[in-house]
């Protein structure tokens, strides 16, 4: 069975400091897709990134960051510097592949991490 | 571009009663999925449909219905609200088939009384 887990429950942290939110997962599929959402208060989930299972190279994206490892079945994510503005519910999922080659509609989420950025 | 809609925002509804929410998906997404989140946890999914045609179910009880339209908007009924349905139910849509990315709308918040 297809399973996220966020050890993390709520981390808090004071303006400009780094930090990772952790994300380990289990899935028997070979092909898979991992993502990375973020949950204002307002309630929308504002996606971050997509990988997929073949695709191992880590990513930057301006202060945010994934480190994607099968060999742990981890997808952490860090963010550099963080701001007030980070502060946010952050879900990991897992999606497995469609027949097609296509991600399916269903994801699996994790139970999130509460970021609290303070200044 | 709009983004994927839901409507209503916010209501509240009594036990017993029914409730239907609808979504509307970004234009040329033909994928749309339903997804529970209830306070302090993930969301879970319920349902998938694309082009029309129910493809995916989560683990939820009978009295959870849903349809897609030729114009790809969808809605979400529920019959028969327990107080356990109160939740934020969220809307998402995407393209099916290229490996693609799940955009969500900002969700219904359905308080049952």
């Amino acid at each position: 069975a297809q399973k996220v887990t966020q050890a993390q429950t709520e981390i808090s942290v004071v303006e400009k400091e780094d930090v990772t939110l952790d994300c380990v997962y289990e899935t028997r599929d070979t092909t898979y897709y991992l993502f990375w959402y973020k949950q204002p208060p307002s309630g929308e989930l504002v996606f971050l990134i997509r990988r997929n299972s073949f695709d191992e190279q880590n990513e930057i994206s301006g202060r945010y960051s994934w480190n994607f490892q099968k060999s742990t079945s981890s997808f952490n994510f860090t963010i550099t510097a963080s701001q007030v503005v980070d502060s946010a519910v952050y879900f990991c999922a897992l999606s497995e592949a469609a027949l097609n080659g296509g991600s399916q509609g269903n994801l699996i989420f994790g139970k999130g991490t509460k970021l609290s950025v303070k200044p | 571009d709009a983004g994927v809609t839901q409507s209503p925002t916010h209501l509240i509804k009594t036990r017993g009663q029914h409730v239907t929410l609808r979504c509307s998906p970004i234009s040329g997404h033909k994928s749309v999925s339903w997804y529970q989140q209830v306070l302090g946890q993930g969301p879970q999914f319920i349902f998938q449909y694309y082009e029309k045609e129910e493809r995916g179910r989560g683990n939820f009880p009978d009295r959870f219905s849903a349809r897609q339209f030729p114009n790809y908007s969808s809605e979400l009924n529920v019959n028969a609200l327990l107080l356990g349905d109160s939740a934020l139910y969220l809307c998402a849509s995407s393209l099916q088939g290229t490996g693609n990315t799940i955009y969500f709308g900002e969700g219904s918040w359905l308080t049952v009384v």
